[in-house]
């Protein structure tokens, strides 16, 4: 069974350019989540869907930042336009409804790491 | 908010020492508690969990006691190998979302 996949593993852009992150979570997970880790600090929750629904977006940091979960399937996390502070590890994570974070039953990728110059 | 302080890192040991990993927490509720590790190449992957006061979470010679007392959830194994080289994080549970700490890279030496 693949795991959760996340395209790319390394991008680096410049300020004020675009960049989108791809998420695939285990297939028939339908919470999928949104992590963050900037160098030297902790990963910081982003976001959680349910299916294609945003259960909890308290963690997106500001209105440069956007995902999508179009059909339940996979997840996409823009950043438009991307400022110096972006740079970090952006993890994605799934589970199956009956788990999540309240088990701790998470599956994470292994990171697209942004860089921005 | 919820949270969890974490030893800084890194840790090195040489192959068969005893290994501590300080994690306390922060919240205003009974949270589950957790340790994920991630070895290098790949996503995190949850090490082991304690969900009440006094629960010993285990897995893989790693062990960790949930201390209401001390708000601490401390990461141990007796002997680590050259294959436990990993950053651990040390985690909690807050709404929908898991909140960990800085993580903890340790690396063993044969």
């Amino acid at each position: 069974e693949a795991g959760v996949t996340q395209f790319p593993s390394h991008s680096v852009i410049e300020k004020g350019q675009t960049v989108t992150l791809r998420c695939d979570p285990i297939s028939g997970h339908d919470n999928l989540y949104w992590y963050r880790r900037v160098m030297g600090k902790e990963i910081k929750f982003l976001l959680h869907f349910v299916k294609e629904s945003k259960q909890d977006e308290s963690g997106m940091p500001n209105n440069r930042f956007l995902a999508e979960r179009t059909g339940g399937t996979y997840s996409t996390l823009k950043v438009q336009p991307a400022e110096l502070e972006d740079s970090g590890v952006y993890f994605c994570a799934s589970s199956p409804l009956t788990s999540g974070a309240n088990t701790g039953e998470l599956f994470f990728g292994e990171g697209s790491r942004l860089t921005v110059l | 908010g919820d949270s969890v302080t974490q030893m800084e890192g890194p840790v090195t040991l040489s192959e068969e020492a005893f290994l501590t990993i300080n994690c306390t927490y922060t919240a205003t509720g009974y949270p589950s508690l957790f340790w994920y590790v991630q070895y290098p190449g790949e996503g995190l992957q949850l090490l082991l969990k304690a969900t009440k006061a006094d629960d010993k979470g285990s897995n893989k010679g790693f062990e960790a006691t949930y201390r209401k007392e001390t708000t601490s959830f401390h990461l141990e194994k007796g002997s680590v190998q050259v294959s436990d080289s990993a950053v651990y994080f040390c985690a909690l549970n807050s709404g929908y979302a898991l909140n960990f700490g800085k993580g903890t890279s340790l690396l063993v030496t044969p």
